[in-house]
């Protein structure tokens, strides 16, 4: 089955330093990717939409200069937290799904959960 | 806006129990509705329904789908404490194909 490959899984920084996460798909190619946030105890929150070769689509209240998405390659997409504060730390999910099979679920990635201290 | 309404939010049962556990949904150009159920890490796709009436199964879990009512309803039978995770209800809309996810259901299976 599809396999969406996330890492690092845990992060911990200071505040005002970036942080990276990266999201591959392994074995298809994604032309879209998502990127998830979930807070203790709450569900998953879509954050953006990663499209490859072109911008992110981001939600409301999601600040598209603070969360950093590229896409470059159809299994590649990449989040980056910029000028990271604790506020941020949270559980980070990427998912994507092979586009070649229409009826194919969303797959996750295990997550990172990122500690701003 | 859509909307996804997962009840019970908790629930806790003795090994051996059925439990169901429900989703209703509001959702404009409705794709797809799936269940995931998440442990500590990222949630692990269970079921995916699009048709009303048709049940999935997969071991001691089963899930169907009612398109008319907009509702969905997952049962586990014979409960294991393995089984105890949060119960994750999405749906997927034409547009866009993000998931749109319920509170969860918090499962707790007691020995």
């Amino acid at each position: 089955g599809a396999v969406v490959s996330q890492h690092p899984s845990w992060v911990i920084c200071k505040s005002g330093t970036s942080v990276k996460i990266e999201c591959r798909s392994l074995d298809f190619q994604a032309t879209t990717m998502f990127w998830y946030r979930q807070f203790p105890k709450q569900s998953l929150m879509l954050m953006a939409t990663s499209n490859e070769g072109s911008k992110a689509t981001y939600e409301q209240g999601v600040e598209k200069d603070k969360f950093l998405i590229n896409h470059a390659s159809l299994t590649l997409s990449t989040l980056t937290v910029t000028s990271a504060h604790p506020e941020d730390s949270s559980f980070y999910i990427c998912s994507a799904r092979d586009g070649t099979d229409y009826y194919s679920p969303l797959h996750f990635g295990n997550g990172t959960r990122l500690t701003v201290t | 806006e859509d909307k996804v309404v997962q009840s019970p939010l908790s629930l806790v049962v003795h090994e051996g129990d059925t439990v169901t556990l429900n989703c209703s949904y509001e959702v404009t150009n409705f794709r797809s509705l799936l269940w995931y159920k998440q442990e500590k890490k990222a949630p692990t796709f269970l079921f995916m329904l699009t048709s009303s009436g048709i049940e999935k199964k997969s071991g001691r879990l089963s899930s169907i789908l009612d398109k008319k009512e907009l509702f969905s309803i997952l049962n586990i039978t014979a409960t294991q404490t393995g089984d105890s995770a949060i119960y994750l209800c999405a749906v997927e809309a034409n547009s866009g194909y993000a998931l749109n996810f319920g509170k969860g259901t918090s499962l707790l299976v007691t020995p």
